[in-house]
């Protein structure tokens, strides 16, 4: 059975980097089944995906954050990671990672708040 | 990109109630849709793929039907522990999109 756990800063400051790690166990990440993703949720507001990646290193983002957004994959550490530059209050959320395009397995997701 | 709504956006019912929640796309996106329970403080569970499919473990009152632009979730006889809040989602092209969600709670 996949498990996911995100790792990371829980704190970021305004403009600054977001970097987030997401870690697969219980299975390998160049699993040919999945992409990787990424998902966030604003304090009571709903689910955005933000991007997926193969473990070949394609990646597909959101369209509304794509200019922002890196999504990258270390296959030699079953690990994926997630990258939001510029950040500003509106990035605050719970961020996820979980298997794509089923979404059938999640991460408990981190929180995580922008401010100075 | 393919914009998913629901209806409706929050509903009140008692244990026992059947209730039906309504998603629809915004484009035609065959059976490429899956629904998911969300639990506060929780990660989304599925309980619904390729439509009408029912996650392996997740109770039979659930119920999933629909293609093309609308979908149905049914709860056929709503329990205690359905009460959280259930999100659409599409994947038929690599932009994927979630419903904006139905709060379901106690009356």
């Amino acid at each position: 059975q996949l498990q996911l756990q995100e790792s990371g800063p829980g704190l970021v400051k305004p403009s600054e980097t977001l970097s987030l790690t997401c870690t697969v166990s219980g299975g390998s990440i160049s699993s040919s089944s999945y992409y990787w993703g990424w998902i966030r949720q604003p304090p009571g507001k709903g689910l955005e995906w933000i991007g997926s990646i193969y473990y070949s290193g394609s990646t597909y983002y959101n369209p509304s954050l794509k200019s922002r957004v890196t999504i990258s994959v270390d296959t030699s550490k079953n690990q994926f990671s997630l990258k939001l530059s510029s950040v500003t209050a509106a990035d605050t959320a719970v961020y996820y990672c979980a298997t794509t395009p089923s979404f059938d397995y999640w991460g408990q997701g981190t929180l995580v708040t922008v401010s100075s | 990109d393919i914009q998913m709504t629901q209806s409706p956006s929050s509903l009140s019912a008692s244990v026992g109630d059947r209730v039906t929640i309504t998603c629809r796309a915004s484009q035609g996106i065959r059976n490429d849709l899956g629904w998911y329970q969300q639990k506060p403080g929780k990660a989304p569970k599925r309980l619904i793929y390729a439509a009408s499919s029912l996650q392996s473990g997740v109770p039979s009152r659930f119920s999933g039907s629909g293609s093309g632009t609308e979908f149905t979730l049914t709860i056929s006889s709503l329990q205690p522990e359905d009460f959280a809040t259930y999100y659409c989602l599409q994947h038929n092209s690599y932009l994927f999109t979630f419903g904006p969600g139905t709060k379901v709670d106690i009356k």
